[in-house]
């Protein structure tokens, strides 16, 4: 049974490039999430999804970030342009989002470093 | 005040101890509660649910008082392989929908 599935695991690239993050949600999941963890921060809701629909992205950064889910297998985050700060590890989860108890499923993360 | 608010730890125990974390949280529409478990440079995982009747998993217990907003996690006879970070969480609707906020987590360090 396939988990959540990110890619790329790592990535370092240069500030200013574009940076695209991928997820696959579990089959059959219905709500989808970008978290962003850092060690002052924690774990950070940017945004998330419900049927493929945008619910909320108040957690959303700044215009450089963006997330599009074009249908109910995938799912990108994108940067751009990428900043040093973004440094972080990103996490895609998701879960059964009608369902009041049902947990979150995550993916392994996207090591992002911008130097 | 910070939505879930954890005390970060460390907490460093020999094996055998017992030990409880506690979490707090804001929203007092606040509808389900977790707790997960995150090991170093991996993915948080889901533990348990919590409920407001209490709930027992084997060596752990997780209960929810819901007029104190507050939620614990106690641990006994602590392995070492309990040694992470563990991760309150609270699923609470806004304006927007709903979704999960996480703790900063409490790190737990298990000795022999």
């Amino acid at each position: 049974d396939a988990g959540v599935i990110q890619s790329p695991r790592h990535e370092v690239t240069e500030m200013g490039q574009e940076v695209t993050l991928r997820c696959k949600p579990i089959s059959g999941h219905n709500s989808l999430f970008w978290y962003r963890q850092t060690m002052m921060r924690g774990l950070e809701l940017l945004i998330y999804f419900n049927n493929n629909v945008p619910i909320d992205d108040s957690g959303m950064p700044e215009d450089r970030f963006s997330a599009k889910m074009p249908n109910a297998s995938f799912s990108t985050l994108k940067i751009q342009p990428s900043e040093p700060r973004d440094s972080a590890v990103y996490f895609c989860a998701s879960s059964m989002g009608s369902r009041r108890n049902s947990p979150l499923h995550f993916g392994n993360g996207t090591r992002l470093t911008v130097t | 005040r910070k939505e879930v608010e954890q005390d970060p730890g460390p907490f460093n125990v020999p094996e055998g101890a017992t030990v409880a974390f506690n979490c707090t949280y804001s929203n007092s529409a606040s509808q389900s509660f977790f707790w997960y478990r995150q090991d170093c440079r991996k993915e948080p995982k889901l533990l348990m649910s919590v409920y407001s009747s209490g709930n027992e998993d084997g060596r752990f217990t997780a209960q929810l008082n819901r007029a104190s907003q507050y939620i614990s996690l106690l641990i006994r006879d602590s392995k070492l392989s309990d040694s992470a970070t563990y991760l309150c969480v609270v699923k609470s609707a806004n304006q927007a929908g709903t979704a999960l906020i996480f703790g900063k987590g409490t790190t737990l360090s298990v000795s022999s």
